[in-house]
């Protein structure tokens, strides 16, 4: 059974840091693309990240140059570093995992529960 | 600025057929986009029902359908039941490893 369980998130003030991180099972996870979205409280879905299995990267231009995306694959986890943290960064963040081995498209088949982080002074 | 699009709300009749819409503010939607489609509801983790333009994903009844409708991507929803009633999210492949949601449409069955 495929789980994807998200921690790490919490309470930062404005220009903080915080890492969040998604642990995989269930699957062979060095061969699946996995992504981060996020979703602001009463807002909709907002695409943020995605990592190939080989390391290949992108980014939404919201958060380009202050969030890291980055996987264990020896730990089946993956991570997201957020730094220069602002208000509107304020959101449930989600891990989910690509459907197909080697694509790097938001087409989920899993996605975790989530995990709050609120970014206020 | 590439824009995803959606109808804000729609309704639909139990029994009846909706179909919900995806645009792309520079153009044309095509499987080339990899349009995909998601459902939730309040509190929970969004489900994924079509990847790939028209493929269901595991559980997902033969109601829900994907499709290319003139220039945009679709989801029809047949037979509307009122479990229905959620809000649905399209993404779409904008070019260079980056992805894009829609606004989201919330359906109503009534």
């Amino acid at each position: 059974e495929v789980q994807l369980l998200e921690s790490g998130g919490g309470l930062v003030q404005p220009g903080g840091s915080l890492r969040l991180s998604c642990a995989a099972s269930g699957f062979t996870f060095s061969t699946y693309g996995m992504s981060w979205v996020r979703q602001a409280p009463g807002k909709g879905l907002e695409w943020v990240s995605v990592i190939r299995g080989g390391g290949d990267i992108s980014y939404a231009d919201s958060v380009r140059g202050r969030f890291t995306v980055s996987r264990d694959n020896s730990r089946n986890t993956l991570y997201l570093q957020m730094s220069s943290l602002r208000v509107e960064d304020t959101a449930v963040y989600y891990c989910a995992k690509v459907i197909r081995s080697g694509w790097n498209v938001a087409n989920f088949d899993y996605w975790g529960q989530g995990t709050l982080v609120t970014v206020s002074s | 600025q590439t824009v995803v699009t959606q109808e804000p709300s729609l309704s639909v009749s139990p029994g009846e057929t909706v179909t919900l819409t995806c645009g792309l503010s520079s153009g044309s939607v095509s499987p080339r986009d990899y349009p995909s489609w998601y459902q939730q509801t309040p509190g929970q983790a969004p489900r994924t029902l079509i990847y790939n333009t028209n493929t269901r994903s595991f559980g997902v009844p033969d109601r829900f359908s994907g499709s290319i409708l003139g220039n945009k991507a679709a989801l029809t929803i047949a037979g509307a039941q009122a479990d229905d009633e959620s809000d649905y999210y399209c993404v779409l492949h904008v070019g260079s490893g980056i992805s894009m949601f829609g606004g989201g449409t919330k359906l109503t069955v009534l």
